[in-house]
């Protein structure tokens, strides 16, 4: 079956755009989680959705991020005024239930120029 | 910066035993897990031990878990040149399901 799908792959902005990231995540699964992932770091939590709801946005860096999942399928990570310090590769990952493993993909590489 | 601490790099001979160490530092973390990444790809699960468990074996991969000192580790046997990749091992600490990483372990299988 088809895993956590991620669009664009690869994303090059101007230092001041607004930008959207998409997430389709496996199907059936009601848990979904964004991720950061920085140069040499491990993926830091950002966001977790819990169908529609997001249930903890307590890694949102600042409020020129925010995420929506109006379906309780497709996820959007939107970031205003991009600055180059929010330049990294961005995860999503999906799991059946909170308590079930997580499956990411494969990641959207954003570029702040 | 993370609380789970890994060494950054472990350099394997074909076919010897690879053993990646971390520590974490939330006592009550319910699952630990062990993260494959490798160039240009997502993260792959590879395996997870609950916390009440001392050790998991899976095929190649055996995990063990010392509770009272915080440490996991992730034993490789008969290590491949395939299994060259960086290694994320990660805690979950609450009901949610949020992960917390680790830097990750670059491991290099050389021939």
């Amino acid at each position: 079956g088809a895993g956590v799908s991620q669009t664009p792959s690869n994303k090059v902005t101007e230092k001041g755009k607004y930008v959207e990231l998409r997430c389709d995540p496996i199907s059936g699964h009601t848990a979904l989680y964004w991720y950061r992932q920085s140069l040499g770091q491990g993926p830091e939590f950002l966001i977790y959705f819990q169908g529609t709801g997001a249930a903890d946005d307590s890694g949102l860096p600042n409020d020129r991020f925010f995420a929506v999942r109006p379906e309780g399928s497709v996820s959007t990570l939107k970031i205003q005024r991009t600055e180059r310090g929010d330049s990294a590769v961005y995860l999503c990952a999906s799991s059946q239930n909170p308590n079930n493993e997580q499956y990411f993909g494969p990641g959207t590489r954003l570029t702040v120029t | 910066g993370e609380d789970v601490e890994q060494s950054l790099f472990l350099s394997v001979r074909e076919g010897d035993s690879s053993v990646i160490n971390c520590t974490y530092t939330d006592s009550s973390s319910t699952y630990l897990y062990w993260y494959k990444q490798e160039p240009g790809a997502g993260l792959q699960l590879l395996t997870y031990i609950f916390s009440n468990m001392d050790m998991k074996q899976d095929q190649r991969l055996t995990v063990l878990l010392n509770k009272k000192d915080k440490h996991l580790s992730l034993r490789i046997a008969d290590t491949q040149t395939g299994d060259s990749a960086i290694y994320f091992c990660a805690e979950r600490r609450d009901s949610w399901g949020k992960l917390q990483f680790g830097a990750g372990t670059q491991v290099v299988v050389t021939p």
